[in-house]
């Protein structure tokens, strides 16, 4: 139990353009999903916190209105990479959480971004 | 703030060797402690955890010990197997913090025969 899945695993595109990386828990409901960073050989980096119905909770320095978040229902959070650039190519991993005050999250298996 | 710091890797041992992880933290509160396996190509999941100073969490035949006065958190296992590889993230989250997590840098580990 507890699987959360990302799509697409993996996706490349032109510099401007935008992106949509999907995050679904299959088997649970998910009060809270989290979204990570991970650049090559370093740890993952929260760049957001959201709740099911409301705004996402960003962490410093991250860029609300070019990482878009959306968590419509308890199964599903989108990211949305807008105007993607070139740095924006890294590996972005979900995560879900099953109910509030749980300190167990579970991972989706991550997307790999490049923008060329 | 918060953080974790990890042991470089790569580890590379013999099948049945004895392995140490070390995964030191710094935090300002009282936190939960967690060790998180990602093995190739999937995501990452829960190896084990410790919620207070002096729990033992333990799972597959790996074990580690909440220690405060150390501020740390090694992962041990006596005697490991080539599925053992991957990657190891050491990582913390602290009381009233949505359980926001902090993760070490993760420790590759190579097991061969």
């Amino acid at each position: 139990g507890a699987v959360v899945s990302q799509h697409p695993s993996w996706v490349i595109c032109k510099s401007g353009t935008s992106v949509k990386i999907e995050c679904r828990s299959l088997d649970f409901q998910a009060t809270t999903m989290f979204w990570y960073r991970q650049f090559p050989k370093q740890s993952l980096m929260l760049m957001a916190t959201s709740n099911e119905g409301s705004k996402a909770t960003y962490e410093q320095g991250v860029e609300k209105d070019k990482f878009l978040i959306n968590h419509a229902s308890l199964t599903l959070s989108t990211l949305t990479v807008t105007s993607a650039h070139p740095e924006d190519s890294s590996f972005y991993i979900c995560s879900a959480r099953q109910r509030a005050g749980a300190d167990t999250q579970y991972f989706g298996p991550g997307t790999r971004l490049t923008v060329l | 703030g918060n953080s974790v710091t990890q042991m470089e890797g790569p580890v590379t041992l013999s099948e049945e060797a004895f392995l140490t992880i070390n995964c030191t933290y710094t935090a300002t509160g009282y936190p939960s402690l967690f060790w998180y396996v990602q093995y190739p190509g999937e995501g990452l999941q829960l190896l084990l955890k410790a919620t207070k100073a002096d729990d033992k969490g333990s799972n597959k035949g790996f074990e580690a010990t909440y220690r405060k006065e150390t501020t740390s958190f090694h992962l041990e296992k006596g005697s490991v197997q080539v599925s053992d590889s991957a990657v190891y993230f050491c990582a913390l989250s602290e009381t009233g913090t949505a359980s926001k997590l902090t993760f070490g840098t993760g420790t590759r580990l190579q097991v061969t025969l």
